[in-house]
């Protein structure tokens, strides 16, 4: 069975604190995955699409990369209005469809 | 920055009664999705439309469940007879070209609560 896995499910870092969230997947064949901001009360916001291993990409403070069964969102020198739900999802072969996993909670304290 | 846009934002109906929810995808897109969340729990995929027709659905989607494009600019979903655990917050997505070649955009979302 397709699955995504995220962890942890929360984290509190102080501001300039940079961290790491961690995606564990388990699909038939990877199409793609996927890296999604969410706010509350929103609608996923993307950030990033990962199609092999060894891909890596960045958008300002954020830094995603793949393995074979698991991807990273690096934060590097967060700010408070990096504080949001971070999304992973995959899209297996064959499927029109993302999987979602519970997503991590971020709060960044200034 | 185009967007998709969904009505109403928030809808209460009793227990039975039929709702349509509204989507207005980006208007190049050909893709179109319905995805749920409940309340702390992951979104799920519900379906997805392409070419005026259901291409994926979910075991979610069942018979009570029905999408429409009627006509060049609006998606809905229609719930024909809703149940508590309907209550959730319903969210339109589209893409140019489809999951696996990138992203979809969502819209802000539809509360739905059942009572």
């Amino acid at each position: 069975e397709d699955q995504v896995t995220q962890s942890p499910e929360a984290l509190r870092l102080q501001e300039g604190e940079s961290s790491s969230l961690n995606c564990s997947y388990t699909v038939s064949g990877l199409r793609g995955l996927f890296w999604y901001r969410q706010d509350p009360g929103k609608g996923p916001e993307f950030l990033f699409t990962l199609y092999s291993a060894g891909e890596e990409k960045e958008k300002e403070r954020l830094k995603a990369t793949l393995t074979k069964k698991e991807s990273f969102l690096h934060i590097t020198a967060p700010k408070p209005e990096d504080s949001a739900t971070y999304l992973c999802a995959v899209s297996p072969y064959g499927t029109d469809k993302l999987i979602f996993g519970t997503g991590t909670r971020l709060q960044v304290f200034p | 920055e185009p967007e998709v846009t969904q009505t109403p934002s928030h809808q209460v109906t009793q227990m039975g009664q039929e709702v349509i929810l509204r989507c207005v995808p980006i208007s190049n897109h050909l893709y179109f999705y319905w995805y749920r969340q409940i309340l702390g729990q992951k979104v799920e995929f519900l379906v997805s439309f392409y070419n005026n027709e259901i291409s994926e659905k979910s075991e979610i989607f069942d018979d009570q469940f029905s999408v429409e494009r009627p006509d060049g600019s609006n998606f809905t979903l229609k719930i024909r007879s809703t149940k508590l655990e309907d209550s959730a917050m319903y969210f339109c997505a589209s893409s140019v070209e489809g999951v696996g070649a990138g992203e979809l955009f969502f819209g802000e979302g539809s509360r739905l609560t059942v009572l």
